[in-house]
């Protein structure tokens, strides 16, 4: 079955320091998307994205999170400048379409560490 | 607002054991219900789902049932293997085409042999 790949699988950081996370979504995939898991609590969507622009965002996206597809394949996911907050495992997720019947595909996870 | 609450974790089993994991949820309007899997080292996977009232999803030997009356979607397999051991995650969407799909905390599994 394709795969959604997330790179690092680890990424450890000061606070403060910028981090991009990537993701290659599977290949004929239109919509993608980002969730976090902060350990022990839920999996908590952040962002979406169609056509190069943002369809929808959770509060927690503020203006400290970007999200880019600077090329055909990868989807990335920018955080200017960490908080120890920000520590979770952040999940990569896509879709051919949205909505209620849409499976979605996701990665195996960054585990973001924020010092 | 809409959301997922599921039975807290860890649940232990012997191996061919009946497994139960609780979910209910709270929406607005009628969403479809899903399950997803985390195997260790893996991202999520759905394991299955159920759109409508009364529709039971299955797969894998698993099964849940939509049950609009009690907001529920309870994970049931008759007996478990250790290759079950995993996180499962109940989760929601609306069918309102939107693109959020809202999740539970998870519930890890370890089924011993």
């Amino acid at each position: 079955e394709p795969e959604v790949t997330q790179t690092p699988s680890h990424q450890v950081t000061q606070m403060g320091q910028e981090v991009i996370l990537r993701c290659v979504p599977i290949s004929n995939h239109l919509y993608f998307y980002w969730y976090r898991q902060i350990l022990g609590q839920k999996v908590e969507f952040l962002v979406s994205f169609y056509n190069n622009e943002i369809s929808e965002k959770s509060e927690i996206f503020d203006d400290q999170f970007s999200v880019e597809r600077p090329d055909g394949s990868n989807f990335t996911l920018k955080i200017r400048s960490t908080k120890l907050e920000d520590s979770a495992m952040y999940f990569c997720a896509s879709s051919t379409r949205p909505g209620a019947n849409e499976k979605l595909f996701f990665g195996s996870g960054t585990q973001l560490s924020v010092l | 607002g809409d959301s997922v609450t599921q039975m807290e974790g860890p649940v232990t089993l012997s191996e061919e054991a009946f497994l139960t994991i609780n979910c209910t949820y709270t929406a607005t309007g009628y969403p479809s219900l899903f399950w997803y899997v985390q195997y260790p080292g893996e991202g999520l996977q759905l394991l299955l789902k159920a759109t409508k009232a009364d529709d039971k999803g299955s797969n894998k030997g698993f099964e849940a049932t939509y049950r609009k009356e009690t907001t529920s979607f309870h994970l049931e397999k008759g007996s478990v293997q250790v290759s079950d051991s995993a996180v499962y995650f109940c989760a929601l969407i609306l069918n309102t085409g939107g693109f959020k799909t809202i999740f539970g905390a998870g519930t890890r599994l370890f089924v011993k042999a």
